[in-house]
């Protein structure tokens, strides 16, 4: 199975600046397809996921742009370029290149 | 707008069943493949199972192949987990959700339910 692997799992952030999350990978993520499958959601306490980005860096429809998303092979790296009250919750990344789909550990976000 | 309204969930003693729902709306629900995943505390997110757009491909997690079985129904736009044999480890917040692509191939989820819990206790 690939292991993703987020780095900090817990990050507290002033109002308008802004915050990195990192997704590392086990196996490379890159299909013969050309295509790199991670995705990066969004959860809040009792509301689903919300997709953020697919594909390491394809912002979802009516995902503000202030979140961005990079990297190839084997590391990811989700920015909030500066961060809202809203943004608060648990970021996790994703791997769908092979089954099982495996999700990294969650990353949570706090306000200062 | 796309919705995913799970139901079923409740409290069951190990070795029972149990059967999940997953309301599908706001899209034509035959064109997309359908998973489950579940939410526990302590092992995070764990994808389930897939069920390709027309049912004919199923895919499950090692730890509940035999066990539960993924299906659909799109005649009522709703999709089915079967949950039998029931373990204490598979305590858990179920949730459906949808790929973000039509027909087959790989591609991750676009839209989740709002999730229901399954807790197996004695």
């Amino acid at each position: 199975d690939i292991v993703l692997t987020q780095t900090p799992l817990s990050l507290s952030v002033t109002p308008g600046q802004p915050a990195s999350i990192s997704c590392q990978s086990s196996q490379s993520l890159l299909h013969s397809d050309g295509r790199t499958y991670l995705y990066w959601y969004m959860q809040k306490p009792g509301q689903p996921s919300q997709l953020l980005i697919y594909e390491v860096s394809n912002r979802f429809s009516g995902v503000p742009d202030r979140f961005s998303g990079s990297g190839s092979g084997t590391d990811f790296t989700l920015k909030i370029s500066r961060v809202e009250a809203e943004d608060v919750g648990v970021y996790y990344c994703m791997q769908c290149i092979q089954l099982p789909i495996t999700f990294g550990q969650g990353t949570r976000l706090e306000i200062k | 707008q796309v919705q995913l309204v799970e139901s079923g969930g409740g409290v069951v003693q190990p070795g029972r069943s149990l059967r999940l729902s997953c309301e599908a709306s706001g899209f034509t629900f035959s064109s997309y493949a359908m998973y489950w995943v579940r939410q526990t505390p302590g092992k995070g997110l764990e994808w389930v199972a897939v069920i390709s757009y027309d049912g004919s491909n199923k895919y499950y997690t090692d730890s509940v192949q035999g066990r539960l079985t993924i299906s659909r129904d799109n005649s009522k736009n709703t999709l089915y987990l079967q949950m039998n044999s029931l373990r204490v480890e598979d305590t858990a917040v179920y949730y459906c959700a949808r790929k973000r692509t039509v027909g087959t191939g790989k591609g991750g989820f676009d839209y989740w339910g709002q999730g229901t819990p399954v807790i197996v206790s004695s």
